[in-house]
């Protein structure tokens, strides 16, 4: 079946760097993306629909120079958290599309710890 | 805005005991209803979708969900529970054919021997 491949699961950083986390679909093509934020023990949360070509569209409250999303190809989108600080600290989880809501997959997430 | 309830943040039951999980929308249009299952430090996995057709939805796993219009509801069950049904259950509605979803607030289940 589809498969998203997301990358990397855990990451640990300095405060003040960014980290880039990758999405892939691998044996489609994903018209469209998402990334949802999911804090410990709560829900997920959108943060943008990202569309492969054109600019991601962010949830309210999401700062988009904070959260930079590329989608350069119908199977890779990317969520960078530029100068992160502790309180991004997250469990990030991104979901593919392809045509309709029957081809709607999710990745396996990436815990993000910023120190 | 369209808004999902799960009534309960836990449920503990015992193993092979039967559970529900509940679920309710808000939503005066079509909606679509996914549930997920999320294991520790881990992604979602699709349990069971309503898109259309028969509201009697079944699932892996053992589990299947009933879609009720009239009271906006989509309760999860399973008729005997194992212990490696523990994880977290998310109730989620797509409003209008939508592709993103919004969530629950999730029900972790807990299984005892």
């Amino acid at each position: 079946g589809a498969v998203v491949s997301q990358h990397p699961s855990r990451v640990i950083c300095k405060s003040g760097t960014s980290v880039k986390i990758e999405c892939r679909s691998l044996d489609f093509q994903a018209t469209t993306m998402f990334w949802y934020r999911q804090f410990p023990k709560k829900s997920l949360m959108l943060m943008a629909t990202s569309n492969e070509g054109s600019k991601a569209t962010y949830e309210q409250g999401v700062e988009k120079d904070k959260f930079l999303i590329n989608h350069a190809s119908l199977t890779l989108s990317t969520l960078t958290v530029t100068s992160a600080h502790p309180e991004d600290s997250s469990f990030y989880i991104c979901s593919a599309v392809e045509g309709g809501l029957e081809k709607l997959f999710f990745g396996s997430g990436t815990q993000l710890s910023v120190l | 805005a369209q808004s999902v309830t799960q009534l309960d943040s836990q449920v503990p039951v015992f193993e092979e005991a039967p559970v529900e999980l509940r679920c309710n929308y808000s939503s005066s249009v079509s909606v679509y209803l996914f549930w997920y299952v999320q294991y520790p430090n881990q992604g979602l996995q699709l349990l069971l979708k309503y898109l259309s057709g028969s509201t009697l939805v079944k699932g892996i796993n053992g589990f299947e969900a009933e879609f009720n219009k009239s009271q906006t509801s989509f309760h999860l069950r399973k008729p005997s529970v194992h212990i490696s049904d523990t994880a977290e259950y998310f109730c989620a509605v797509s409003v209008g054919g939508a592709q993103k979803l919004v969530f629950g607030q999730g029900t972790r289940l807990t299984i005892n021997p």
